[in-house]
């Protein structure tokens, strides 16, 4: 149980083209999403909490209107990167933590990730 | 805020040996701390969890890790590498009252030689 997809794996895109990831929860309902990403030989970086049908909460030093956060439904939340540079290259990680009282709510699940490359 | 400290960024064992990689924390506050795996190009699968009661936790993969509340630590260890264990480790802790924040380790790259 607790499976975490990404979609799509890996991406290449334009400069300045917009690219959107989805992120699902396949076996549970997940009350909060987070996305996080991760350079090479980095560790993960947090960049924005999302709770389902509200704004997402966005870490300092990201940018909102460039790294849109939808969370629709409990098993459903995206990123979209907009107007998408180099620069903008990385892994990106999504994970989700599941609602209601299991024991499991504290702990957060990992999606496979996404490579994005920018060209 | 947390930080968490992987003290060795890399750490080359032989197959067959033991192997410990290290974690420390800055809070006193209560925590959860949380080992994960990395293969390369995927995301992060579990290996353990301390939420409370015995500060000797034992995961998948035949790791395990001692919470010790004194040192702010949680290492983690193998009593007998495989090559298969070849990874980055990454140590994680959440805050109790807000466990929406997970601050992670800045990872150990294991390398198991043969």
């Amino acid at each position: 149980g607790a499976v975490v997809s990404q979609h799509p794996s890996r991406v290449i895109c334009k400069s300045g083209t917009s690219v959107k990831i989805e992120c699902r929860s396949l076996d549970f309902q997940a009350t909060t999403m987070f996305w996080y990403r991760q350079f090479p030989k980095k560790s993960l970086m947090l960049m924005a909490t999302s709770n389902e049908g509200s704004k997402a909460t966005y870490e300092q030093g990201v940018e909102k209107d460039k790294f849109l956060i939808n969370h629709a439904s409990l098993t459903l939340s995206t990123l979209t990167v907009t107007s998408a540079h180099p620069e903008d290259s990385s892994f990106y990680i999504c994970s989700a933590r599941e609602a209601g009282t299991s024991g499991r709510t504290n702990e957060q699940f990992f999606g496979p990730g996404t490579r994005l490359t920018v060209l | 805020a947390q930080s968490v400290t992987q003290l060795d960024s890399q750490v080359p064992v032989f197959e067959e040996a033991p192997v410990e990689l290290r974690c420390n924390y800055s809070s006193s506050v209560s925590v959860y701390l949380f080992w994960y795996v990395q293969y390369p190009n995927q995301g992060l699968q579990l290996l353990l969890k301390y939420l409370s009661g015995s500060t000797l936790v034992k995961g998948i993969n035949g790791f395990e890790a001692e919470f010790n509340k004194s040192q702010t630590s949680f290492h983690l260890r193998k009593p007998s590498v495989h090559i298969s264990d070849t990874a980055e480790y990454f140590c994680a802790v959440s805050d109790r009252n807000n466990f929406n924040k997970f601050y992670f380790g800045s990872g150990t790259k294991l390398n198991v030689k043969p």
